[in-house]
């Protein structure tokens, strides 16, 4: 069966530019995470759905961030004014249910600011 | 709060035995999960432990101890392939249970 997808896989913007970075989970996952990866770190954590609400975005940089998810399946990371320190590999991850399985990785998103 | 510890980098020799260390303190516990995690791809769940001892699936085995705040991945008969990054992740016992991630162990195999 299909795994997580993500698009695009690299994507490349000027510094003050709005981005967005597309996830589409496994089929019937209800829990879906974002993460943002850099060179040599772990995947740090930035927001968390069940189902269609955000049950946890403590790990959202700023108000720059946000993340939808309105049917409860693809969700969208959006990234307004991007900055340099916001290059990074952009991970999706879904999982049967919070927390209690493992975790499904997509490919990542490798964002670029220049 | 978490804060959880693993190696930068080890190498070993192809056929050896390998062991790469996790510590960690939490405010809570429940569970700890190791995935493996290729250059330029995505990370893969190997192995999960709740409670204290050892799990062991094929030529990689996990070993959790509680009381201690200590965990380690266990790789046996080591191929080139497993010259990865290992990351160690622990899973709050509150809160959204979302695991928080090491900065992860780079493993080099060698001939």
């Amino acid at each position: 069966g299909a795994g997580v997808s993500q698009t695009p896989s690299n994507k490349v913007t000027e510094k003050g530019k709005y981005v967005e970075l597309r996830c589409d989970p496994i089929s019937g996952h209800t829990a879906l995470y974002w993460y943002r990866q850099s060179l040599g770190q772990g995947p740090e954590f930035l927001i968390y759905f069940q189902g269609t609400g955000a049950a946890d975005d403590s790990g959202l940089p700023n108000d720059r961030f946000f993340a939808v998810r309105p049917e409860g399946s693809v969700s969208t990371l959006k990234i307004q004014r991007t900055e340099r320190g916001d290059s990074a590999v952009y991970l999706c991850a879904s999982s049967a249910r919070t927390g209690f399985n493992e975790q499904f990785f997509g490919p990542g998103t490798r964002l670029t600011v220049l | 709060g978490q804060n959880i510890d693993q190696p930068t980098e080890m190498t070993a020799t192809e056929g050896a035995i390998v062991q790469i260390n996790c510590t960690y303190q939490t405010s809570g516990f429940n569970g700890l999960f190791w995935y493996q995690q290729h250059a330029g791809e995505a990370p893969t769940f190997l192995s999960y432990n709740v409670l204290d001892g050892l799990e062991e699936k094929g030529r990689f085995s996990s070993f959790l101890s509680r009381s201690k705040g200590y965990s380690y991945l266990l790789l046996k008969e080591l191929q080139m392939k497993d010259s990865a990054s290992y990351l160690c992740a622990v899973r709050p016992s509150g809160g959204s249970y979302i695991p928080t991630f090491g900065r992860g162990t780079s493993l080099i195999v060698h001939p």
